[in-house]
């Protein structure tokens, strides 16, 4: 099962609402995850099951979909968000859990 | 508190051997999947192996197959990754992470901070 996810890169100012997706090449249900990474540092888990959001990550993360389509979106962007998110198949047993190739997001 | 922490990466020739290592604590590690996923420099990451809880089952890219080799200690609650026969594209960070089972689903929540192995004549 493949990961895309689009667009590879999105600029945004401080405020603004952001969206991103993630497409399965076959159905996975909801079993999806997404994280950030920032420059330098070790990824973090935001959301599982495609849309439950990780003790303490603030609720303007949002994720939906199911089936092979999903999106993450960020309500209102604040210069932290500035990182590289990334989509992961969660279905079945982990043999594999592939990643997605990423979506940096950048602050105008 | 959840740690990761990996340790062994270097500098190496191709073709060589390197085994990192990934000491766990603030859990109970018997009783989790681990991972080790790799980042080349500027680019996204990759999964490279899985391994059970027990260390009955181990699963890896196919692009390490039969090279690489990942193992656990429950009593030492530490991972390893023994890497045979590098080649300058297996640089990269290798990252240990721990598998959650929630709904149905299989999900790294928590992760070190990673150790770079570099394989450069």
């Amino acid at each position: 099962i493949q990961m895309t996810q689009s667009p590879s890169s999105v600029s945004a100012s401080v405020g603004d609402r952001v969206t991103m997706t993630c497409r399965a090449s076959q159905g996975i249900s909801t079993w999806l995850a997404w994280y950030q990474q920032k420059p330098g540092k070790a990824p973090e888990l935001l959301i599982y099951g495609a849309s439950s959001l990780e003790s303490g990550v603030p609720s303007r993360f949002s994720g939906s979909g199911s089936g092979t389509d999903f999106t993450l979106t960020i309500s209102s962007l604040q210069p932290e968000d500035s990182a590289t998110y990334y989509c992961q198949r969660a279905n079945s047993s982990p043999p594999g859990l592939t990643f997605g190739g990423g979506t940096k997001v950048e602050i105008k | 508190e959840v740690q990761l922490v990996e340790s062994g990466g270097t500098l190496v020739q191709p073709g060589w051997s390197l085994r990192v290592s990934c000491a766990a604590s603030g859990f109970t590690f018997s009783t989790y999947w681990m991972s080790w996923v790799r980042q080349a420099p500027g680019k996204g990451l990759e999964w490279v192996a899985n391994i059970k809880y027990d260390g009955s089952e181990e699963y890896y890219v196919d692009s390490v197959k039969g090279r690489f080799t990942v193992s656990r200690d429950n009593a030492k609650n530490s991972l390893y990754l023994q890497m045979n026969s590098l080649r300058a594209d297996d640089t990269a960070v290798y990252y240990c992470a721990r598998i959650r089972y929630s709904s149905g689903g299989y999900y790294r929540d928590f992760w070190g901070q990673g150790t770079l192995v570099t394989v450069s004549s």
